[in-house]
């Protein structure tokens, strides 16, 4: 069964430094978004992303972060200079894009950003 | 900021009995809600979803109910099994006309044990 990828699965960064994450989408998938989930708290949506463009973005979505697809397979998600409070868990998913189908979004295993 | 309530924690069943897992929303413009399931480690899951025109969707030993009016959710699990472990999310998303990418917006979710 095809299934969303991500590395690395933990990284460990100083605070002021760039983190980029990486997910590798389901190959038909059109929809590409960013959830992250702080520790006890719930998932929250940060960024979706279609056409090559971003679609959305939440308020946590600074001029620190953004998203690219830069080779058509990749979707990452740089954070240019990491702070305390970005330390969480990050999930790619990805959705096939067809009507209301895209909401059933498959989600990666996450990538566990420690910031210190 | 909580559009989607998940009141409880964490619900324990006996094995075989039925699980019950409940959703408050608030957000009158959510059309489309859904259910995951995330083990420790691994990505969200997910389970099943209900379109607003709908009452109620059945998949195998898993049912959704939708309360429109109540702005309510529920999850049914019959019989439980031990496998069914895990943490469960409640989620909804915006209709179309509501501008939405389908982004999702997550409960704080409900770890369910099943006890054999």
């Amino acid at each position: 069964e095809p299934e969303v990828t991500q590395t690395p699965s933990h990284q460990v960064t100083q605070m002021g430094q760039e983190v980029i994450l990486r997910c590798v989408p389901i190959s038909n998938h059109l929809y590409f978004y960013w959830y992250r989930q702080i520790l006890g708290q719930k998932v929250e949506f940060l960024v979706s992303f279609y056409n090559n463009e971003i679609s959305e973005k939440s308020e946590i979505f600074d001029d620190q972060f953004s998203v690219e697809r830069p080779d058509g397979s990749n979707f990452t998600l740089k954070i240019r200079s990491t702070k305390l409070e970005d330390s969480a868990m990050y999930f790619c998913a990805t959705a096939v894009g067809l009507g209301l189908s895209s909401y059933e979004q498959y989600f990666g295993p996450g990538t566990r950003l420690t910031v210190t | 900021d909580q559009q989607v309530k998940q009141n409880s924690p964490s619900l324990s069943v006996q094995e075989g009995r039925i699980s019950i897992l409940n959703c408050d929303y608030t957000n009158s413009m959510f059309d489309y809600f859904l259910w995951y399931k995330k083990y420790p480690a691994e990505g969200p899951t997910f389970l099943i979803s209900i379109s607003s025109i709908k009452d109620k969707n059945e998949d195998g030993r898993f049912t959704v109910f939708l309360n429109k009016s109540a702005k309510h959710l529920s999850l049914h699990i019959v019989p439980s099994q031990p496998g069914d472990s895990a943490v469960y999310f409640c989620a909804a998303g915006p209709g179309r006309s509501g501008g939405s990418n389908y982004k999702l917006t997550f409960g704080k979710g409900t770890l369910l044990t099943v006890n054999p």
